[in-house]
């Protein structure tokens, strides 16, 4: 069970906007910043979004990402077929018994 | 560039102890936190623990803690995890992974390959 929610899959057809939601807590999401990461089969997780809604250069601005009290989103504008990929988002939890980072159960996303 | 190259998984029994290795280049590896990153295939990712800049912080995950040791080598740009007393639930792939900045809560941006840890009788 992940400490941050967020749903097994996603899907959407060509050209179309989705978005991926991330629940989390006031020691994690509500106090620090929200990472997003995308990780295609068989192959190693690629940074997508840093720092709640920044994107790293390289990224396409199809990607966004904002945050409100302890939730976040990854929004997917103008899908297309080779966006088809797990998405995961991290922060760092300060919860007092137990701080460390923790990531999101993954969203599996399906370009139809 | 930055690279990540990870060594030392293999196929280990229950209770027994495995050394991992992270040879960092292409960035001032005593300038930013690193960590390991778990993955069991077809599962989600796991954070196992970090070590900040200068090893004055150290932090681990629930279900390592007190068997995994992290630790690295600013001399030489290598980052290690000291795996003891392994069970059959730590198999998954072990990523290393670098941090955006030396602090241990900034975020994480580059990712090595990773290396497959099996723990199996």
């Amino acid at each position: 069970q992940s400490v941050l929610t967020q749903p097994p899959s996603a899907s959407g057809t060509p050209g179309q906007r989705v978005t991926i939601s991330c629940a989390g807590r006031s020691s994690n999401i509500g106090t620090n910043f929200v990472f997003w990461y995308q990780q295609f089969p068989q192959t190693t997780p690629k940074l997508l979004i840093h720092r709640d809604n920044e994107r790293p250069s390289g990224v396409p601005d199809r990607f966004s990402a904002s945050k409100s009290g302890t939730s976040a989103s990854l929004v997917i504008s103008g899908l297309r077929s080779e966006d088809e990929a797990d998405y995961y988002c991290a922060t760092w939890d300060d919860n007092l018994s137990e701080f460390g980072w923790v990531f999101g159960g993954g969203t599996k996303l399906t370009v139809l | 560039e930055v690279q990540l190259v990870e060594s030392g998984g293999g196929l280990v029994q229950p209770g027994r102890s495995l050394r991992l290795s992270c040879a960092a280049s292409g960035f001032k590896f005593d300038g930013y936190a690193m960590h390991w990153v778990r993955q069991t295939p077809g599962k989600a990712l796991e954070w196992v623990s970090t070590v900040n800049w200068d090893s004055s912080l150290i932090t681990y995950a629930a279900p390592v803690k007190g068997r995994f040791i992290i630790s690295r080598d600013n001399t030489n740009n290598f980052l290690h995890l000291q795996m003891n007393s392994l069970r059959v639930e730590d198999t998954a792939f072990y990523y290393c992974v670098k941090g955006e900045g030396p602090g241990s809560s900034v975020g994480f941006d580059y990712w090595g390959q990773g290396t497959l840890v099996t723990v199996s009788s």
